[in-house]
């Protein structure tokens, strides 16, 4: 059965950092590619960052480009976002995604979400 | 960017009724690369329909989509308890991909 698990999400101040994680069971990560979506509360979903299969590329929204870093462990199975630099508009339930390729990417199986806050 | 709107913002339906959710693109969404997820309160997104009509694994057959160019709507065909929840398009025929804000189903 897939899973995905995030963890490291909390409540931090504007220009902190933090570093999400996602842990995949019930497949090999580095055979897909993975995405981060978020979503602000009571807002819709926002495509954050993608990482292909086997990591030859990132991807990132023009909103988090040049702060957050998206990677993978692949012998712990494990995927990250290093979202530095933070702002009050990145204050989200960060889902981690597992990823299928159109043009763009669509998603087939999520985690549970971490939420983020980012507040004075 | 594709902005996606659905409609209506809120379906109040009771069990056993059908229920039919739009999608409009702001331009044709190639090759129909359109899904549609379910979410309910406090769970992970659940993949329904991909390709704008095709179920994906062990998605019951009330659940169906349809359309092409910037129109796709999602059917249910009769309401079980378990469906109430907030519904997302997507589209994934350009980048960025992008979703659009969501249909509540809540029971009437």
């Amino acid at each position: 059965e897939v899973q995905l698990l995030e963890s490291g999400g909390g409540l931090l101040q504007p220009g902190g950092s933090l570093r999400l994680s996602c842990a995949a069971s019930g497949f090999t990560l580095s055979s897909y590619a993975m995405t981060w979506v978020r979503q602000a509360p009571g807002k819709g979903l926002e495509w954050v960052s993608t990482i292909s299969a086997g990591g030859g590329g990132t991807y990132y929204a023009d909103s988090v480009k040049g702060r957050f870093t998206i990677s993978r462990d692949s012998s712990k199975n494990t995927l990250s976002l290093q979202m530095n630099s933070l702002r009050a508009e990145d204050t989200a339930v960060y889902y981690c995604a597992r990823t299928l390729v159109g043009v763009s990417v669509y998603f087939d199986y999520w985690g549970q979400g971490t939420l983020v806050t980012v507040s004075s | 960017e594709i902005v996606l709107t659905q409609s209506p913002g809120t379906l109040s339906l009771s069990p056993g009724e059908r229920a039919t959710l739009s999608c409009r693109a702001s331009q044709s969404v190639t090759s129909s690369y359109l899904a549609w997820y379910q979410q309910k309160p406090g769970q992970a997104p659940r993949l329904l329909i991909y390709g704008a009509s095709s179920r994906a694994t062990g998605i019951p057959d009330r659940f169906s989509g349809s359309g092409s160019g910037t129109d796709f709507t999602l059917t249910i065909s009769g309401l079980e308890p378990e469906d109430f929840a907030v519904y997302f398009c997507q589209q994934y025929g350009s980048s960025p991909t992008t979703f659009g804000q969501g249909t509540k189903v809540e029971i009437k």
